[in-house]
């Protein structure tokens, strides 16, 4: 059984660009979490999709977004990058929704802003 | 506000007993789980606790207590392999999930 795949691996972005992330879950697996993770803040819920739809969001500003498509990919934007993006962006996924449920994360997308 | 405690740095000894702990402050509780992380690795489900008490998976065990919204991961017989960042998590009330900001296990030989 494949695992969660994540591309592209590293990214380096200017300001003020923006990017895409895409994620592929294991197959199966109907709900996409993504998260940023940086050396001072660990891992930080940006938003859960679950069956095309996004169950929630966290306090990230609007210049985050994200989809899922009727595959249970997932892509999440971020428009007019800043240099305080530059992090590790981690995607997971779950069979369901729920935090019981084990979830599987992929090797994660090292975007550097310069 | 919501968070999760952690100590940010735990050291022990190679074969030793380590226990990592959490205590979270959150709106709503649907359970406590466990990842650990190894450098430039992606984070890896350990254990999960809905209940209070003690649930063990071979060398690694974890303990909730909700009445004192704290909870633990305890490692035995450590072994250098368990070098690595552990992360607490809870799903709070608003279904978000919230991370601890992890410990950093240094195992010495």
């Amino acid at each position: 059984k494949a695992g969660v795949t994540q591309t592209p691996r590293y990214l380096i972005k200017t300001r003020g660009q923006q990017v895409t992330l895409s994620c592929s879950p294991i197959s199966g697996h109907r709900s996409v979490s993504w998260y940023q993770q940086t050396p001072g803040q660990g891992l930080q819920f940006l938003f859960e999709y679950f069956s095309e739809t996004q169950r929630n969001k966290g306090n990230f500003p609007g210049r985050f977004s994200g989809r899922q498509f009727s595959n249970s990919r997932s892509e999440m934007n971020v428009s007019t990058l800043e240099l305080g993006d530059s992090a590790l962006y981690l995607c997971a996924s779950q069979p369901g929704t729920g935090l019981s449920t084990e979830a599987f994360f992929g090797q994660g997308t090292r975007l550097t802003v310069v | 506000g919501q968070s999760l405690e952690q100590p940010s740095e735990v050291t022990a000894v190679e074969g030793a007993i380590v226990q990592i702990n959490c205590t979270y402050q959150t709106s709503g509780f649907y359970g406590l789980s466990w990842y650990q992380q190894h450098d430039g690795g992606a984070p890896t489900f350990l254990s999960y606790n809905a209940l209070d008490g003690l649930e063990e998976t071979g060398r690694f065990s974890s303990f909730l207590s909700r009445s004192d919204s704290y909870g633990y991961l305890l490692l035995q017989e450590l072994q250098m392999k368990d070098s690595a960042s552990y992360f607490c998590a809870v799903r709070n009330r608003d279904d978000k999930i919230i991370f601890g900001k992890g410990t950093r296990l240094h195992i010495l030989p």
